[in-house]
């Protein structure tokens, strides 16, 4: 199985900054990318999904996408405690069907 | 909204039982899977299913089956549950690549 790699963290940023994660993937056939929030003790929650290099935002998240270099990128503008989750990239690699491969988490602590 | 519901929130089990959970979903999803989560061990595939009656494995098969009679609902089978299955196993439904999530049941086996 190829990777999906993420910084464990934490990851701290002052409330009202913005957040940077990080995702770097291993099979260069990915065509399709996902970002999960999961607070402690819930399911994943799907955010962002990004398909083609580039930007792509919702509201206070943007998307970032870099094929090339192989990473995706999450960027959380205004952070908000509320926002402190553990955030998991899902990577579909090529000849998986539907199945997507997720990395570990970046744990995110927005402090007040 | 898609809704993906789990039998149970929380499970407690002896060494040996047989183990049944389930799944349902309501959004007519032709894709259902089963993960189990570990701390430091992240996500695992355990099992997918694209249709009814159709399954394939995933990552870390052994020690379970799945069932699925109708399209809305896939069953996790553990046929004698082990202390090293105690986990959070979570369903997942797709359309396509976007997967939504049941809310999780915690097993514990004893």
């Amino acid at each position: 199985q190829k990777e999906v790699e993420q910084n464990s963290g934490p990851l701290s940023v002052p409330e009202g900054a913005i957040a940077s994660l990080n995702c770097t993937y291993s099979d260069r056939g990915s065509q399709s990318f996902f970002w999960y929030r999961q607070y402690s003790g819930k399911s994943p929650e799907l955010i962002m999904s990004i398909y083609s290099n580039g930007d792509k935002e919702d509201g206070r998240f943007t998307a970032q996408l870099n094929k090339a270099s192989q990473y995706v990128s999450l960027l959380i503008r205004d952070s908000q405690p509320s926002d402190s989750a553990t955030y998991l990239c899902a990577v579909n690699e090529a000849n998986s069907g539907y199945a997507l491969n997720f990395g570990k988490g970046t744990s995110l602590l927005v402090t007040p | 909204d898609v809704k993906v519901t789990q039998s149970s929130r929380y499970l407690v089990k002896r060494t040996g039982e047989k183990v049944f959970l389930e799944c349902v979903q309501d959004m007519d999803h032709e894709n259902m899977f089963w993960y189990r989560q570990d701390p430091g061990l992240g996500l695992r595939l355990i099992y997918f299913s694209y249709d009814v009656k159709m399954k394939e494995k995933g990552d870390i098969p052994e020690g379970y089956s799945v069932s699925r009679e109708k399209k809305e609902r896939f069953s996790l089978i553990l046929e004698s549950a082990s202390t090293n299955q105690t986990s959070m196993y979570l369903c997942a439904s797709s359309r396509g690549f976007e997967q939504y999530f049941g809310p999780g049941t915690r097993l514990t086996v004893t």
